[in-house]
Order: structure tokens, then sequence, then C-alpha cells
């Protein structure tokens, strides 16, 4: 159980297009889901944390109209990277909380998606 | 300032030794401390969460200790084996700004 997907698992566009990444749980409804960036050699780095229904609170930092999130289900957060530039190239891992749980700790993540943008 | 750092970004080690990964915090008073293992190009799987008023946490041929006195968490693999090669992370619960807060790693290689 406590599956999260992603997809795509890596994706390669031009400067200046915009990239959609689906962060999904399997089998449990998620009421808060999180993204994070990690650059080679380096730890993961929280973005933003999306509650269903709700807006997104992004960290400091974070260009919220750049990343955009929308978390529009119980297991569904979508992060569009808009007029992506070649320093947004990057690993993107979601994960997610399951809405039975007020644990920070419970936190199922995502394969990641490998953006690299030309 | 507030840290988590893990203190080597690589090791290696022959199989059958055990390997002892190091997390330490600063300015922090986490309830808990996790570790996860992150498979190049994938990502974190948890493996291990230890309390505060816990001392040491064990699961097969893992062992963590947490000690809040050093503000520090040992991690150890016990009779490595080349799978167990993967980077190993560390991360606490930052309960001030509600989010986790991970260690850049360690890339632990066994070497058989």
């Amino acid at each position: 159980g406590a599956v999260v997907s992603q997809h795509p698992s890596w994706v390669i566009c031009k400067s200046g297009t915009s990239v959609k990444i689906e962060c999904r749980s399997l089998d449990f409804q998620a009421t808060t889901m999180f993204w994070y960036r990690q650059f080679p050699k380096q730890s993961l780095m929280l973005m933003a944390t999306s509650n269903e229904g709700s807006k997104a609170t992004y960290e400091q930092g974070v260009e919220k109209d750049k990343f955009l999130i929308n978390h529009a289900s119980l297991t569904l957060s979508t992060l569009t990277v808009t007029s992506a530039h070649p320093e947004d190239s990057s690993f993107y891992i979601c994960s997610a909380r399951p809405g039975t749980s007020g644990r920070l700790s419970e936190q199922f993540f995502g394969p990641g998606t490998r953006l690299t943008v030309l | 300032s507030q840290k988590i750092e893990q203190n080597s970004e690589a090791l290696n080690i022959q199989e059958g030794k055990t390997a002892t990964l190091t997390c330490n915090y600063t300015n922090y008073s986490p309830a808990y401390l996790q570790w996860y293992r992150q498979d190049p190009g994938r990502g974190p799987v948890f493996l291990l969460l230890i309390r505060e008023n816990e001392k040491e946490k064990r699961k097969e041929r893992l062992k963590v200790t947490f000690d809040t006195t050093l503000k520090q968490s040992l991690f150890h693999i016990t009779a490595s084996q080349p799978a167990d090669s993967a980077t190993y992370l560390c991360a606490l619960e930052d309960s001030s700004a509600s989010k986790i807060i991970f260690g850049s790693g360690t890339r632990l290689s066994i070497r058989p």
C-alpha cells in the first residue's frame, strides 16, 4: 500500500515552454501533497505544500507564478513549470500524506520526474 | 542558524563490514528523526523513524541511534552488501514551519 506515482518520469522541453508534472496517490487519499526539488548531489528542498481544495503554500524564494500547483482531488496534484528555462532543470519529487494521518512524518514519496530544459 | 548536516558526502566500505553514517543538527528540537534511502534517479524510500525518547531503533540489519544531547543520529548497516549501495538521507521535522528538512545525504558504496 501507500504508493505514489509521478508522470512523466522524465521530460525534455525547449526553453520558454510549460511542463506539467502529475503526482498521484494510488491507494490512499492524500489531503496534503508536497513538492520538492533536488539538484545533483544536493538534498531535497521543499518548494510548496498543497492541500486539496485550497491554494498551495510556497516556500520562501519559490515563485508561485512560475511553479503552479493544483491539488484538485484527494489523489492528484499537479506542478506546472511555466516558461521553463535551463536553470529549472532539476529532479522534481512529490510526496503525499494520507488524509487519515496528522503526522508530517508520514509522507510517501513518488519516484521523481527529471526535467531537462534545453 | 538552523542546519542539518551529514558529515560524509561519500563512504566506501568493504562488503560484510558495518557502515556508520552520521547526521548532526543545529538549532532544531525535533520530536523525531527519519532515515531514507535514495537510489539514483529515484525518490526517497523511508527506512526508519526514531523518536526523541528512544535511544535506539532496529530493523533487520539497520540500527539507528538518537542522542538529543549531542544533537546527533547514527545510522548503521551491519553485514553490508553491495545492494546497500545508495544515498542515505536523514530528515527531521521543523515543527515551527510544519515541514520536513532533509540532510544532503551520504553516498554509500559497498565494494565486493
